[in-house]
């Protein structure tokens, strides 16, 4: 198994600039999550799924979109990239009914 | 509201030297409790968790914790520290059928002197 992947390592964006970061988990796990670590602030939640076609919002959800049209993929979609979304954008996902998360290399993304 | 606190954002410690680093939650139930370690420019790696039963709960790499109910405290502990320890370590705290909410401390960052 590849567990989770997460593509692209490294993204530069300019303001307004819209992107998807790509994550895919190869474990069939219900749950994906997208997280973004900022210095000093830990993880954040961003958006989370619970199964295919079913999305929700964590804690920082502004200015970020999400689908799940597979249980393999969760694309995080920025539509207008701002300053403030520079940061490291960790994926993570697990079986339903077991808590143990396992996370994605991340991507590293710095908007100018 | 769940929270966590990681009151060292920097510990330094001598290669061989034990170590613990201090976790601190707030949760109004019996939480989930976890710890990761990230290493420079990677993801991050589970280490241990606890659920419920023994509160002292082994991980890999040799780390240990130790759920306090009565301190509300998941402290992670390492006898002899090697140089390869040297990361940044986040405890986090979840909810039985939370979906994927888990709210991380600030994470200690460790430096380990040979």
């Amino acid at each position: 198994n590849a567990g989770v992947t997460q593509t692209p390592k490294f993204q530069v964006l300019k303001t307004g600039q819209s992107m998807t970061l790509q994550c895919a988990q190869d474990m069939n796990h219900e749950y994906m999550s997208w997280y973004r670590q900022d210095p000093g602030m830990g993880l954040r939640l961003i958006h989370y799924s619970v199964g295919a076609g079913i999305t929700d919002q964590g804690e920082v959800p502004n200015g970020y979109n999400v689908s799940r049209s597979t249980t393999e993929d969760f694309p995080l979609r920025l539509l207008s990239a701002a300053p403030s979304q520079t940061s490291v954008y960790f994926c993570a996902s697990r079986l339903a009914g077991l808590e143990t998360q396992y996370f994605g290399p991340g991507t590293r993304l710095l908007v100018l | 509201a769940q929270s966590v606190t990681q009151p060292d954002i920097h510990i330094t410690v001598s290669e061989g030297a034990s170590l613990e680093l201090r976790c601190n939650y707030s949760y109004g139930a019996t939480p989930y409790l976890f710890w990761y370690v990230q290493s420079p420019g990677q993801g991050l790696q589970l280490l241990l968790k606890y659920f419920s039963g023994d509160t002292l709960v082994q991980g890999i790499k040799g780390f240990e914790a130790e759920f306090k109910r009565s301190q509300s405290s998941f402290n992670l502990r390492k006898p002899s520290v090697h140089w390869s320890d040297a990361a940044e370590y986040f405890c986090a705290v979840g909810r039985a059928g939370g979906g994927n909410k888990l709210t991380f401390g600030t994470g200690t960052q460790l430096k380990v002197e040979l």
